[in-house]
């Protein structure tokens, strides 16, 4: 039958602990991807970037890894805070942006 | 604030009913985007405008019609909708449609608005 709706994993880390939120994109050829964090009520913030030619890329608590053998995307948060709780969803590129479901990020005091 | 605004957040029609969607960008980008974030997909690419003509139609039904007047405006008519369109309405701006610059990085990132929630009954 028909799905009610999504139904995103969720992911509880207690606050100060890292985090690690995978994504599987689905496209060989896509060549540039990016994080999005989207807060409730809110649309889609960018977060971090990387381009296929790279493997890691650093921001300021985040960093983005692209293994694409498997074509598995993964963003790691540190020293997560409440702040943090969120939608957060990958995006692949080829010639548009295809979005995933996404992932919550439960933050536990 | 992201320097995209979206009028109305919140919309309730019937099947029968016409409405817009209205969403403003106060950043001077040349590129603007509807999207739809339904309860059970994705969020989906539904139209791209560059410099106020229309550059991509991802198969959306014609009971959505959209208006570019200008690079700074970008409206979502809606007419004889039906249940299942019931979602998230997002816009976006970035500077340009997207593309990778030579020396790499960060390019022509998307600003999105917060969205009109709308329901049809």
């Amino acid at each position: 039958g028909e799905s009610v709706g999504l139904h995103l994993p969720t992911l509880s880390v207690q606050e100060g602990d890292n985090s690690i939120i995978n994504c599987a994109y689905s496209n060989s050829a896509s060549d540039y991807f990016i994080w999005y964090k989207q807060e409730s009520g809110k649309g889609p913030q960018f977060i971090i970037d990387i381009r296929s030619n790279m493997d890691k890329r650093q921001g300021q608590r985040v960093t983005v890894l692209l293994n694409k053998t498997v074509k598995h995307l993964s963003l790691q948060i540190a020293a997560t805070q409440p702040g943090d709780s969120a939608v957060y969803f990958c995006a692949e590129k080829e010639q548009n942006f295809v979005f995933g479901p996404g992932t919550r990020l439960s933050v536990l005091p | 604030e992201t320097g995209v605004t979206q009028t109305p957040r919140h919309l309730v029609m019937g099947m029968t009913n016409k409405k817009s969607l209205k969403c403003e960008q106060h950043l001077g980008h040349n590129a603007m985007y509807w999207y739809k974030q339904s309860a059970k997909k994705p969020l989906e690419l539904m139209f791209v405008y560059s410099l106020e003509e229309r550059v991509e139609n991802n198969s959306v039904p014609s009971r959505f019609s959209p208006e570019c007047p200008n690079s700074s405006h970008l409206f979502l008519h809606l007419h004889t909708l039906q249940p299942e369109d019931s979602a998230l309405y997002l816009c976006a701006s970035s500077q340009d449609r997207p593309f990778l610059s030579l020396a790499g990085g960060i390019y022509n990132e998307q600003f999105f608005g917060p969205g009109t929630r709308l329901t049809v009954l």
